[in-house]
């Protein structure tokens, strides 16, 4: 079974500040992990995925996600917040032995305050 | 960007009313998904199919139907629309291992008055 937790509803960062929107996730295997980003009234965007090799995975728009597996967490984080990344993230995680259907988060909704 | 096409965009329609919603995508991929999401709020997987002549509901029961007769076609019908049909519906393709990407529409919205 897998399954992922998004455990903030809401972030609130200033511009400017780095930001951290947190995953977790549970896997029987290994996980391929995923963040997505949606604007209002827009489908979910891909940012980035972490399927194998370097922990520090870099994607689109200046972010970038560690997985750790330790932890089973794979957070994705800004070094510097911007008032336009203001929208619902999700991360979403497939077990490489499981379906293909991923299980994706209740979502984080970001908001940067000027 | 992503081949992937939703039509309408948005919609409103009467109670009662049959709606299909489109999904169509240029990508070649076999495996595609219906979600269904209220504003802000997490998916929901009603439908997906792993490639032609092949469907199955999701995790959420939902009264709509799904056709899969092309590759690249995979409409969502509902018969008689209802208000509590009001809502988003993201249509979502990806194909090979499962560390693809899924890729995204830009979404339906639906609204039953």
């Amino acid at each position: 079974a897998q399954s992922v937790a998004q455990p903030e509803d809401q972030v609130n960062v200033a511009e400017g500040n780095p930001l951290t929107v947190k995953c977790t996730y549970s896997v029987s295997g290994n996980p391929y992990l995923f963040w997505y980003v949606q604007y209002p009234n827009r489908g979910l965007q891909f940012l980035l995925k972490y399927i194998t090799g370097d922990n520090l995975v870099k994607g689109s728009y200046g972010f970038e996600a560690e997985f750790n597996k330790s932890q089973t967490s794979f957070h994705l984080k800004k070094p510097s917040a911007l008032v336009s990344d203001s929208a619902l993230y999700f991360c979403a995680v497939r077990d490489e032995t499981g379906s293909y259907i991923p299980t994706f988060g209740r979502g984080t909704s970001l908001i940067v305050h000027p | 960007e992503a081949d992937i096409y939703q039509t309408p965009r948005y919609l409103v329609i009467g109670t009662g009313k049959k709606i299909t919603l489109e999904c169509s995508q240029t990508m070649g991929h076999d495996k595609m998904y219906w979600y269904q999401q209220d504003p802000g709020m997490e998916l929901h997987l009603i439908h997906y199919s792993y490639g032609v002549n092949s469907t199955e509901k999701g995790d959420l029961s939902s009264e709509s139907t799904v056709s899969r007769i092309r590759t690249e076609h995979f409409p969502l019908t509902l018969e008689s629309a209802r208000p509590s049909h009001t809502s988003q519906y993201l249509c979502a393709s990806t194909s090979g291992g499962r560390g693809n990407t899924i890729y995204f529409g830009e979404g339906s919205w639906l609204t039953v008055v």
